[in-house]
């Protein structure tokens, strides 16, 4: 296993329900992101946090929300989302000096 | 911003052929290039890097190239093997106030006919 772990791996949710999302990482890194993943679409980068600041915020909208309350966890809060939401949120972290990222598994949304 | 172009973006190859896979980027401050590789169903994994003060890098059957007057690079997949098949991305980093700043190419589906 990577080291980096995403729960859960399958949501489905209603546009007026409130969800999250969970990652952690084992790896001793102090940099943590979210991507999006949409069908025929590049890979989004939606969050940085580098020690557990949010460094990143790449015009997501406000129905996103992170957290990262300490280096080995982040969090993405979902609330009022649309179907466009829909797609595989893919959890990563590196370390902050260097650069190679690892991926968790991911979680397939599906928003209803 | 920084912008990343992959192409293409379906690549069919008998097996035992070889496999390329381009990308162009927009800004010179972009100094590493990632190649990723997913399969179906699972996360992506880093496979090969080039750094920009260095031209060319190999491992094995995979191989990746930068030209950095022309802002390109691509990957080089020789012999390929069934286990190729995947969705293939390219990245470029930059460092931006400390941080890295990261885009993607959009996905290259690599298909290994046996």
């Amino acid at each position: 296993e990577t080291g980096v772990t995403q729960t859960p791996r399958h949501l489905v949710m209603g546009m007026t329900n409130k969800k999250s999302l969970k990652c952690e990482q084992h790896l001793g890194h102090n940099a943590m992101y979210w991507y999006k993943q949409s069908a025929k679409k590049p890979l989004e980068l939606m969050f940085v946090y580098n020690f557990k600041e949010q460094t990143e915020n790449n015009s997501v909208p406000s129905r996103f929300s992170p957290e990262c309350p300490n280096s080995s966890h982040l969090f993405l809060h979902l609330h009022t989302l649309q179907p466009e939401d829909s797609a595989l949120y893919l959890c990563a972290s590196s370390q902050s000096t260097a650069v190679e990222a690892f991926f968790g598994q991911g979680t397939r949304l599906t928003v209803v | 911003g920084e912008n990343v172009e992959q192409h293409p973006s379906t690549l069919s190859v008998q097996e035992g052929d070889s496999a390329v896979i381009k990308c162009t980027y927009s800004d010179s401050a972009s100094n590493y290039f990632p190649w990723y590789k997913q399969e179906l169903g699972k996360r992506p994994q880093l496979i090969i890097d080039i750094r920009s003060n260095v031209g060319e890098k190999k491992d094995q059957r995979i191989a990746v190239t930068l030209n950095k007057t022309a802002k390109h690079f691509s990957l080089h997949i020789t012999e390929t093997q069934p286990e190729d098949s995947a969705v293939y991305f390219c990245a470029a980093y930059m460092n931006s106030g400390g941080y890295q700043k990261v885009t993607f190419g959009t996905g290259t589906k690599l298909q290994v006919i046996p």
